[in-house]
């Protein structure tokens, strides 16, 4: 079965840094581009970040600069660094699979961020 | 920046069809994704390359995509498909990009 296991969220003081990590298993993980993907509570989605099969990375402009997304293939995983963390970063930071086209056929549960003093 | 804009809320009765909307510049150009999303639930895909059912999704669920507008098209809408739906495209300029979504009540 196809899965997608988020960790690494917790509540981290404004200017901080915090790693997450997104665990994938059920499918060959090098093969799919992956996505960060983030909604605070009660809100709408927003894309975060993007890496391809090949490594190549985008960012959306109210993280470029400040956050990294990477991933080792060998260990089915996906991460996300978070640097310089804002208030208006807190919510939850969901991992999906991306098709090529840009859609996003498998989400994992989530893991919440909360930047607060 | 490139937006997609849906309309906040929509209602339906149960059997009937239910339309949202999703709007942008040229939109026909690009590829459109829906998303359903159920409340304390992650986000589930039901349409991508604008009419496109992923394996599992009821046939009631359709999309379309033309001018500056896509369509998703919930026919004989059941209880059980009362969530929040998302429309999703990319942009070259702005990456990806969500609409802000639309409750779809189902009464």
């Amino acid at each position: 079965e196809v899965h997608l296991v988020e960790s690494g969220g917790g509540l981290v003081q404004p200017g901080g840094s915090l790693r997450l990590s997104c665990a994938a298993s059920g499918f060959s993980f090098s093969s799919y581009d992956m996505h960060w993907v983030r909604q605070t509570t009660g809100k709408g989605l927003e894309w975060v970040s993007v890496i391809g099969k090949a490594a190549d990375t985008s960012y959306s402009g109210s993280v470029n600069g400040r956050f990294v997304i990477s991933r080792e293939n060998a260990k089915n995983s996906l991460f996300l660094q978070m640097n310089s963390l804002r208030a208006g970063d807190t919510a939850i930071y969901y991992c999906a699979r991306g098709l090529g086209d840009s859609s996003m056929d498998v989400w994992g549960q989530g893991t919440t961020v909360t930047v607060s003093s | 920046s490139f937006d997609l804009t849906q309309p906040p809320s929509v209602s339906v009765s149960p059997g009937q069809t239910a339309s949202i909307t999703c709007s942008g510049d040229k939109l026909g150009d690009k590829y459109v994704c829906w998303y359903q999303q159920k409340p304390g639930q992650s986000p589930v895909l039901v349409i991508y390359q604008d009419d496109k059912r992923p394996s599992g999704i009821p046939e009631r669920f359709s999309g379309s995509n033309s001018g500056n507008t896509a369509t998703l098209t919930i026919s004989g809408t059941q209880a059980m498909d009362e969530a929040d739906y998302y429309c999703q495209a990319w942009d070259s300029s702005t990456g990806v990009v969500f609409g802000g979504g639309t409750k779809l009540t189902v009464l």
